[in-house]
């Protein structure tokens, strides 16, 4: 049973260019959430879907990110016009029900971004 | 505004004793805690949980402490093994509506030395 992947596990760009980071949830799992993490900081959260919705995007920027998980394939987070503070470290996790009682968060091994 | 703190960012204990992660919280909203353990270069790793109706939990080596009215709570690891030097997050859940997002702490590093 594969655990969450991201991908890529690196991603570079420069200032201006685009980044798509991909999420694929654990098997049986409807609910993503996205995570960064900056340097020498907790995880601060970013946005929470399900299939085709967005249930939660508080922690988002409200421009120049975006997340989306569509009914086939992966949870994609897109920031476009990436600029130096865009760098971190970007974690994915999904959970089988977005209720407490059974809300263990899976995490993925994330995607370290770094903008030049 | 963090309402999750763990204010200790590093904490060093010897194999074989206890180490003891704390964590505070303002939000009395809250409904469930949890406990991560991160490695390098890693995902965090859901270590053990503890719900705001309860006051301990336990399992196996790691138990979790709640004081609900000093908004405190902890993780005792006993007895430490070096396999244990990770870094550790407190997270806390609140429900509102049907979301449920992890608010974490900035972690505390424990480094288990032989």
């Amino acid at each position: 049973n594969a655990g969450v992947m991201q991908n890529p596990r690196h991603l570079v760009r420069r200032r201006g260019q685009e980044a798509r980071l991909r999420c694929s949830p654990m098997k049986g799992h409807s609910h993503v959430y996205w995570y960064r993490q900056l340097p020498e900081e907790g995880l601060k959260f970013m946005v929470y879907l399900q299939k085709e919705n967005i249930i939660d995007e508080s922690g988002m920027p409200k421009e120049r990110f975006s997340a989306e998980f569509p009914k086939e394939g992966p949870s994609i987070l897109r920031i476009q016009q990436v600029v130096r503070g865009d760098s971190a470290a970007y974690f994915c996790a999904s959970s089988p029900s977005g209720a407490v009682a059974k809300n263990i968060q899976y995490f993925g091994a994330g995607t370290r971004l770094s903008v030049l | 505004d963090q309402q999750v703190k763990q204010n200790s960012p590093s904490l060093s204990v010897q194999e074989g004793r206890i180490s003891i992660l704390n964590c505070d919280y303002t939000n009395s909203m809250f409904d469930y805690f949890l406990w991560y353990k991160k490695y390098p270069a890693e995902g965090p790793t859901f270590l053990i949980s503890i719900s705001s109706i309860k006051d301990k939990n336990e399992d196996g080596r790691f138990t979790v402490f709640l004081n609900k009215s000093a908004k405190h709570l902890s993780l005792h690891i006993v007895p430490s093994q070096p396999g244990d030097s990770a870094v550790y997050f407190c997270a806390a859940i609140w429900m509102t509506g049907t979301a449920s997002k992890l608010t974490f702490g900035t972690g505390t590093r424990l480094q288990v030395t032989l």
